[in-house]
């Protein structure tokens, strides 16, 4: 157990809906980052947060959103949802901005029908 | 542009025959090399970091080394329960923690 929560484990919705996936970090760290999963994709890089604030971003589309709240934890909203955005959306905490291992939650697969 | 590709994409050993993952890189500044593996529908379970050129970690049967150019991770007689993705991940200089990932060797060890 990495000590990453994230909800729900699985998620089936319509194309055209809107989602939000919901992560707990691990006790102490203040980065978040999402990542994306596909199975021709590998895992992308979508966007960090750290203490509040983002930090980077990386190849998020502009129907995904995400924030970090003062508790820390972060939540991806996706809409508009298509069919290519089904994968498994992975969140992960780290102590730091740079520089130290990041540790994963057990993602959360989103089906989009 | 940064990049990473991991070699070979799968691999099928025997219990205890030996064998080496192969991770190369291009980055910008070299921030830290990480290796992870990745159970079927699992998260990345983190196994290793590595810093700089000549750098190497042990945990069990797996060993992982760095040079400039390229990271290999050893594994030392394989059981069927080491079988997953491993996958390598980089992490550039600047500002930003995010990791770019290869897409993984699939490991298979069979009894």
């Amino acid at each position: 157990d990495s000590g990453v929560t994230q909800t729900p484990k699985h998620l089936i919705t319509a194309t055209g809906q809107r989602v939000t996936l919901r992560c707990s970090p691990r006790s102490g760290d203040l980065s978040v980052y999402w990542y994306q999963q596909s199975l021709d994709q590998g895992l992308q890089f979508l966007i960090q947060y750290y203490n509040g604030e983002e930090r980077a971003k990386g190849n998020i589309l502009e129907r995904f959103s995400a924030q970090q709240f003062p508790d820390l934890h972060s939540e991806l909203n996706l809409s508009s949802l298509e069919l290519g955005d089904s994968a498994l959306y992975f969140c992960a905490s780290s102590v730091g901005v740079v520089g130290t291992e990041a540790f994963f939650g057990q993602g959360t697969r989103l089906t989009v029908v | 542009e940064d990049q990473v590709t991991q070699s070979p994409e799968a691999l099928r050993l025997q219990e205890g025959e030996s064998s080496s993952l192969n991770c190369s890189y291009t980055v910008s500044g070299l921030r830290g090399l990480f290796w992870y593996r990745q159970d079927p529908g699992k998260g990345p379970e983190f196994l290793f970091t590595l810093y700089s050129a000549g750098e190497e970690k042990e945990k069990e049967r797996l060993k992982a080394t760095l040079t400039k150019k390229e990271s290999f991770l050893h594994i030392t007689a394989p059981k069927p329960e080491d079988s997953a993705t491993y996958l390598c991940a980089v992490q550039a200089g600047g500002s930003q923690g995010n990791l770019i990932f290869g897409k993984g060797t699939k490991l298979s060890v069979k009894p």
